[in-house]
C-alpha cells in the first residue's frame, strides 16, 4: 500500500525551527517528484516547495526561500522539511504529496504551531 | 504567479443534485488544472487531473473539462458522502497554485 507519513510537527516559538520528515513506503520513493503543502487553521492551501526524483532541482513558494530547505533521502524512503525562522503565519498542518504535477498520494500532514 | 480563481466560494445542494465548480486561471494553462476534494480533518484527495482525466477508484459521477483558462468540475448526481470542500489547482508553472476553495454544504 502506497503511504507518506509526516512527522517533526509540534509547537516551537517564534523564530524558533523545525524538521520536518515524510517516510514514504509501497512504491519507489526514488522515481517520483514530491511537493510540500501546508494548509493554515480554516484556510484553503498553499504550495511550500517542490523537490525532483533525484533530489537535484528544487523550488520554494517566495515566502519560504531563504527560511525553509527541502531535502531527501531515496536510501531511506525520506523527504526532509528544514523551517527556521518560524512566525505565527507558518502554524500550519504541512503536508507531503507524492507527484510533480499533481499530487496523487499525500500523508495525513504534521501540525506546525508557532506561538511564544 | 499564476492566480485561480474558483466559484461560487460555497454552495447548498442537496442529493442528488447535479453540482458545476468553476476555476479560472489568471493566464492560460493548457490543460494542466487538477481537481482534488478535501474533507474535515484529512488531507486532500486527487479526484481528476489534466483537466478531464478521471483519478483511479474516484466515482464516474465526478467530471472534469476545459482548457486554456476555464475549467469546471462537475458531479452529475451528489451523494451525502460528496459533501467537502473542492479545489482546483494548476501545475502550468513549477510552483503549484490552488484555488480559494468550494464548501459544498447540505
Amino acid at each position: 500500500e502506497v503511504q507518506l507519513v509526516e512527522s517533526g510537527g509540534g509547537l516551537v516559538q517564534p523564530g524558533g525551527s523545525l524538521r520536518l520528515s515524510c517516510a514514504a513506503s509501497g512504491f519507489t520513493f526514488s522515481d517520483y517528484e514530491v511537493n510540500w503543502v501546508r494548509q493554515a487553521p480554516g484556510r484553503g492551501l498553499e504550495w511550500v516547495s517542490y523537490i525532483s526524483s533525484s533530489g537535484s532541482t528544487i523550488y520554494y513558494a517566495d515566502s519560504f526561500k531563504g527560511r525553509f530547505t527541502l531535502s531527501r533521502d531515496n536510501a531511506k524512503n525520506s523527504l526532509f522539511l528544514q523551517m527556521n525562522s518560524l512566525r505565527a503565519e507558518d502554524t500550519a498542518i504541512y503536508y507531503c504529496a507524492r507527484g510533480g504535477y499533481y499530487g496523487d498520494r499525500w500523508g495525513q500532514g504534521t501540525l506546525v504551531t508557532v506561538s511564544s | 504567479d499564476i492566480q485561480m480563481t474558483q466559484s461560487p466560494s460555497s454552495l447548498s445542494a442537496s442529493v442528488g443534485d447535479r453540482v458545476t465548480i468553476t476555476c479560472r486561471a489568471s493566464q492560460s494553462i493548457s490543460t494542466y488544472l487538477n481537481w482534488y476534494q478535501q474533507k474535515p480533518g484529512k488531507a486532500p484527495n486527487l479526484l481528476i487531473y489534466v483537466a478531464s482525466n478521471l483519478q483511479g477508484g474516484v466515482p464516474s459521477r465526478f467530471s472534469g473539462s476545459g482548457s486554456g483558462t476555464d475549467f469546471t468540475l462537475t458531479i452529475s448526481s451528489l451523494q451525502p458522502e460528496d459533501f467537502a470542500t473542492y479545489y482546483c489547482q494548476q501545475s502550468y508553472s513549477t510552483s503549484w497554485t490552488f484555488g480559494q476553495g468550494t464548501k459544498v454544504e447540505i
